[in-house]
């Protein structure tokens, strides 16, 4: 299947510092990617949805301003978590959505991001 | 009420075991369904997509019944490795975009 690739997997960040993670498409080109965040034991929450050339659209709830994403490309996404405190802390994923079947997510590996 | 319905479960069956997992969900415009895994502290991993015809994939059918708006998962012969959570996905589109939906999840454990 294809393949989306999340960098970090893992990050540990003070209160206060933002923090950059990638999601990027490796074998397909991808118009839209899905931002999402899950806390322990709870289901995935969507967050946001990233269009390449253009704004992404937000959940009701999501701080635009908080999480920052830029999708500059086919094959690539970007969530900045701003200012990041420990609430911030979570699994957050990404997913991509081949050109070809659109009907279809594929996930990153996730990235754990624990703020101290 | 949610879009998407899962039972959360957990299902807590022995090896060897059939177990079936069902999902509703509200929307009649939805057009195309998933079951997803998910292990723990992993990303979700799609496992079958679902058609009206049902499909089968090894010990795994998955089921669609459209007029009552529900969609199936029969694990066949369970094995300890199939301990996991399972996400109902459903997709629907309107005229200007689709949604994918997530349910909440129903986990399950297989004990020897």
């Amino acid at each position: 299947g294809a393949v989306v690739s999340q960098h970090p997997s893992w990050v540990i960040c003070k209160s206060g510092t933002s923090v950059k993670i990638e999601c990027r498409s490796l074998d397909f080109q991808a118009t839209t990617m899905f931002w999402y965040r899950q806390f322990p034991k709870q289901s995935l929450m969507l967050m946001a949805t990233s269009n390449e050339g253009s704004k992404a659209t937000y959940e009701q709830g999501v701080e635009k301003d908080k999480f920052l994403i830029n999708h500059a490309s086919l094959t690539l996404s970007t969530l900045t978590v701003t200012s990041a405190h420990p609430e911030d802390s979570s699994f957050y994923i990404c997913s991509a959505r081949d050109l070809r079947d659109t009907d279809i997510q594929y996930f990153g590996a996730g990235t754990r991001l624990s703020v101290l | 009420r949610k879009e998407v319905e899962q039972d959360p479960g957990p299902f807590n069956v022995p090896e060897g075991a059939t177990v079936a997992f069902n999902c509703t969900y509200s929307n009649s415009a939805s057009q195309s369904f998933f079951w997803y895994r998910q292990d723990c502290r992993k990303e979700p991993k799609l496992l079958m997509s679902v058609y009206s015809s049902g499909n089968e994939d090894g010990r795994f059918t998955a089921q669609l019944n459209r007029a009552s708006q529900y969609i199936s998962l029969l694990i066949r012969d369970s094995k300890l490795s199939d301990s996991a959570t399972y996400l109902c996905v459903v997709n629907k589109r309107d005229s200007s975009a689709s949604k994918i939906i997530f349910g909440s999840g129903t986990r399950l454990s297989i004990r020897p």
